[in-house]
């Protein structure tokens, strides 16, 4: 099945600080979707990204299909951006299903 | 978020014994999906739905099963729990397949 590896596991920020997600998928995709899972353990879904960039507040996204790989950035970090962000794509063979990579956990220090 | 809820948020049981987590949606939407969360393996899929009566195995379905009699209501049953199946289970739902999932709070499972 498709392979979704997410870069760094582990990110320690300084508040204020920009930082750089990366997600790496094994074969061609027509969805990918970023999500944030608090402390709490709630998951939030960030954006549904195919292809392109998108924007919302201080995080953007951007997908290059072509080269199987997308992007997360988040500026200015706060302490309320800690947690897990974890990456999605469609299972192979289903379209009605998402494969998630492991995950890069985030913490940001005031 | 009020669209969908689990229940129980956390239960703990005995190896051996059946366990039925429940997830409830107020969205009308028509996939439900059952996640397992757990350490080095992020979320992996144990059984969706895509209508009433309409269900399908994930990648980690062995051990577990799942009724959905009514749009809303979606339940995953562990025939017989055992300590592998400790975990933080999640249901999410979607209204299109794979796109804008969204997630319940999920449901802590210790079988001791």
């Amino acid at each position: 099945g498709i392979q979704v590896e997410q870069s760094p596991p582990d990110l320690i920020l300084q508040e204020g600080a920009n930082s750089t997600l990366r997600c790496n998928f094994s074969d061609s995709v027509n969805n990918l979707q970023w999500f944030h899972q608090n402390p709490w353990g709630q998951l939030i879904n960030l954006f549904y990204i195919p292809s392109g960039t998108k924007q919302n507040g201080r995080l953007s996204a951007t997908t290059v299909a072509t080269e199987r790989y997308s992007l997360l950035y988040i500026s200015s970090s706060q302490t309320t951006d800690s947690g897990v962000y974890f990456c999605a794509v469609p299972s192979s063979g289903s379209a009605r299903q998402l494969t998630f990579g492991s995950g890069t956990q985030l913490t940001v220090l005031p | 978020d009020a669209g969908i809820t689990q229940s129980p948020r956390h239960k703990v049981t005995e190896t051996g014994t059946p366990v039925t987590l429940r997830c409830h949606q107020t969205e009308n939407h028509r996939y439900m999906y059952w996640y397992r969360q757990d350490p080095g393996h992020g979320l992996r899929l144990i059984h969706y739905s895509y209508g009433v009566k309409d269900t399908d195995k994930g990648e980690v379905s062995d051990g577990y099963s799942v009724s959905r009699s009514k749009t809303e209501d979606f339940l995953l049953t562990l025939e017989s729990a055992t300590s592998s199946q400790t975990s933080v289970y999640f249901c999410a739902i979607s209204d299109a397949g794979q796109y804008g999932y969204t997630f319940g709070s999920g449901t802590r499972l210790t079988v001791v």
